[in-house]
């Protein structure tokens, strides 16, 4: 069974612009989760997406935001990219009766 | 105070040593407790999950919970080389969604040879 598939792995983006994020959840996950991972702040939860309606959103301003299509493949957008950013963005997705099942992540750097 | 507390180390220790690692909590609500290893550059993996106390054993992994302290343990034994790596403990209360893991910080470890 393959795993959680995150797209672009590695991406630069300049202050100011917008990202989007693509993930892919394990086949018959209809959970996803986003988190952010910095040095500073380590993992911090950024939403999560169940059958494509938001269950739970962490503290993050509204430039952040996200979304879950039919299929479960979910996508999260950050517009006006600040320096703090740059981070590891990682997915997780879940059959909601275990736990979540992470994916490789995505390496945003703004500058 | 962050809901849950993980020693950062860095933790190094020789190869076929017991390694212990620790994370203490303060929402009495944490139901579902997790340890995930992290290598350099990549996503966090799941090693070990546990919903009561007690001890679970997988191999040379066994997570201890103790909920009475608040208090959850992963020990390594016979630990290797490739086990060098960021630990990191997770927990959840499941609430309304089981989504959402409060982490703690990570405590890297290297075994040497």
């Amino acid at each position: 069974k393959a795993g959680v598939t995150q797209t672009p792995r590695y991406l630069i983006k300049t202050r100011g612009q917008q990202v989007t994020l693509s993930c892919s959840p394990i086949s018959g996950h209809r959970s996803v989760s986003w988190y952010q991972q910095t040095p500073g702040q380590g993992l911090q939860f950024l939403f999560e997406y169940f059958s494509e309606t938001q269950r739970n959103k962490g503290n993050f301003p509204g430039r952040f935001s996200g979304r879950q299509f039919s299929n479960s493949r979910s996508e999260m957008n950050v517009s006006t990219l600040e320096l703090g950013d740059s981070a590891l963005y990682l997915c997780a997705s879940g059959d909601g009766e275990d736990t979540i099942y992470f994916g490789e992540g995505s390496w945003l750097t703004v500058v | 105070q962050k809901e849950v507390e993980q020693d950062p180390g860095p933790l190094s220790v020789p190869e076929g040593a017991i390694v212990s690692l620790n994370c203490t909590y303060s929402n009495s609500a944490f139901q579902y407790f997790m340890w995930y290893r992290q290598y350099s550059r990549k996503g966090p993996e799941l090693l070990m999950y546990t919903y009561s106390s007690g001890n679970k054993e997988d191999g040379r992994f066994t997570a201890q919970v103790d909920k009475s302290s608040k208090y959850i343990s992963l020990f390594i034994r016979d630990s290797q080389p490739s086990d060098s790596a960021t630990y990191l403990c997770a927990m959840s209360d499941r609430g309304s969604t089981l989504g959402r893991l409060y982490f703690g910080r990570g405590t890297q470890l290297t075994v040497w040879p």
